[in-house]
């Protein structure tokens, strides 16, 4: 089956780092994406790993491992804005559909 | 640049009534189109899912259907509204192979 399995609750302190892990189960992969989503918001894309290895884009970094079926999302200096849901994503067979982790909800605290 | 537009924002019907939700893309062309739901507290549901006009799969069992009548127009609906129904209902496209979806500002829809 197709399914990408991620822990259901994080909670960090403020300026620390939290990782946030993924899991998948799919055939024919072609990535791994993540994305944040704020209460009552719709979600906004933030990273994409098409390859092995880690993707920087400033506080955030993204790493994928295909041997693995593993990723994880990287968040450092952390922020009370940060706290958030986080979602990783991937296509669930070789038609490309995109399917979702059940979320991880991330509190930081002061 | 590309858009999504999603509405309404809000909705409230009564059960047994009929639903239709409308998404539209802007700024590409023969995108892939998605709706989902999300319950409160939960992950995202793929309900349907389209790779180009009238060709639309259905993911999930249920009293909802989808259609894209232009390439760039996706639309929910409903005949007869379950209490069930109720929830977040979220448009997203995306282009290509690529994994890099982009999402319209949702529906949140209470069935009474």
């Amino acid at each position: 089956g197709q399914s990408l399995e991620q822990p259901s609750e994080v909670t960090a302190v403020e300026g620390a780092i939290v990782q946030i892990n993924c899991t998948y189960q799919t055939s024919g992969f072609y990535g791994l994406s993540w994305y944040q989503q704020h209460d009552g918001g719709a979600p906004t894309f933030l990273s994409y790993n098409g390859l092995d290895g880690l993707e920087e884009k400033g506080r955030f970094s993204s790493f994928l491992s295909r041997s693995d079926s593993y990723g994880y999302l990287l968040l450092q200096e952390l922020q009370m804005k940060d706290s958030a849901s986080y979602f990783c994503a991937g296509p669930s067979s070789n038609t490309g559909k995109l399917i979702f982790g059940q979320g991880t909800t991330l509190q930081v605290k002061p | 640049s590309q858009t999504i537009h999603q509405w309404p924002a809000t909705l409230v019907q009564p059960v047994g009534s009929p639903l239709s939700l409308e998404c539209t893309v802007e700024g590409t062309s023969n995108p892939n189109l998605y709706w989902y739901r999300q319950a409160a507290g939960r992950g995202l549901q793929l309900l349907f899912y389209s790779v180009g006009i009238g060709q639309i799969s259905s993911e999930v069992p249920q009293n909802l259907s989808a259609s894209r009548p232009q390439d760039r127009q996706f639309i929910l609906s409903s005949k007869k509204l379950l209490l069930s129904d109720s929830g977040f209902y979220l448009c997203a496209w995306t282009s290509g192979g690529r994994t890099e979806a982009f999402f319209g500002q949702g529906t949140r829809l209470t069935v009474v």
